[in-house]
C-alpha cells in the first residue's frame, strides 16, 4: 500500500475485555514497531519485529499484551483484561530493513484510539 | 537509563526563527531523529543527524553534538502550518522519544 495503515482507527471498549489492534506495514518493509502514546507524551516504545519474530519486546508492559506478525507482513496488537490505564493512541511504524546505525526511517500509521471504560 | 528532554511549549510569530533543544542520555546511541506530529496525525519524519554538525534542509535544520548529547532543531521563515508538536528521538536500535515540543506560531 502507499502507507501504513492501522485498523480500527477507533476502539472503545469495557474494562476487563480483549482487544485486537491491526497494522499493515508499507509493502516490502521487514522491520515493524509497535508504540503507544498517551496525551501530551512521546510514543513510547513497546516491541519490535524483524520479519516474522520478535527481535525485541522490553517495552511490553506486561504479559497482558502481546503482538504477533506471523507472515512478515500485516501484525496484530492484543491486549488482554483491558485496564483503564491501557487507554493511549498505539501507533505502527514500518521501515525498509529496520538495521541500526544508518538511516532507516520509520514510516508511521495514523494510529489506533483505544479507549477502555 | 534512558532520558530525552526537550521543553515543553515554545511560541512564535510568523516569519521568526525558533530553535527547539534536545539533550539525551541513553546506553547506546546511534544517531537523533526529529519528527514532526499535527494533532491527532502520525509523527512524519524530519530528519537524522548521525555525524557531529549542523544539517540544512529547506527552512528546517538539524544540529548535533554527540559529546554534549545535545541536538537541536531549527526552523525559519516561520508558517502557521508549523504549528505542531516536535519529536525529538534517540537511536538506541530502537526510538527512545521525547515527550515532544508543542510550537504554536501566531500571525
Amino acid at each position: 500500500g502507499a502507507g501504513v495503515s492501522q485498523t480500527p482507527s477507533n476502539k472503545v471498549t469495557e474494562k476487563g475485555k480483549y482487544v485486537e489492534l491491526r497494522c499493515d506495514p508499507i509493502s516490502g518493509h521487514t522491520a515493524l514497531y509497535w508504540y503507544r502514546q498517551s496525551l501530551g507524551q512521546g510514543p513510547e516504545f513497546l516491541i519490535y519485529f524483524q520479519g516474522t519474530g520478535a527481535a525485541d519486546d522490553s517495552g511490553l508492559p506486561n504479559d497482558r499484551f502481546f503482538a504477533v506478525r506471523p507472515e512478515g507482513s500485516v501484525s496484530t496488537l492484543k491486549i488482554q483484561r483491558t485496564e483503564r490505564g491501557d487507554s493511549a493512541v498505539y501507533l505502527c511504524a514500518s521501515s525498509l530493513t529496520g538495521t541500526s546505525g544508518g538511516v532507516d526511517e520509520q514510516f508511521f500509521g495514523p494510529g489506533t484510539r483505544l479507549t477502555v471504560l | 537509563g534512558q532520558n530525552i528532554d526537550q521543553p515543553t511549549e515554545m511560541t512564535a510569530t510568523e516569519g521568526a526563527i525558533v530553535q527547539i533543544n534536545c539533550t539525551y542520555q541513553t546506553s547506546g546511541f546511534n544517531g537523533l531523529f526529529w519528527y514532526q506530529q499535527h494533532a491527532g496525525e502520525a509523527p512524519t519524519f524530519l530528519s537524522y543527524n548521525v555525524l557531529d554538525g549542523l544539517e540544512e534542509k529547506g527552512r528546517f535544520s538539524s544540529f548535533l553534538s554527540r559529546s554534549k548529547g545535545y541536538s537541536y532543531l531549527l526552523l525559519k521563515e516561520l508558517q502557521m502550518k508549523d504549528s505542531a508538536s516536535y519529536l525529538c528521538a534517540a537511536n538506541t536500535d530502537k526510538l527512545i522519544f521525547g515527550t515532544g515540543t508543542r510550537l504554536q506560531v501566531f500571525p
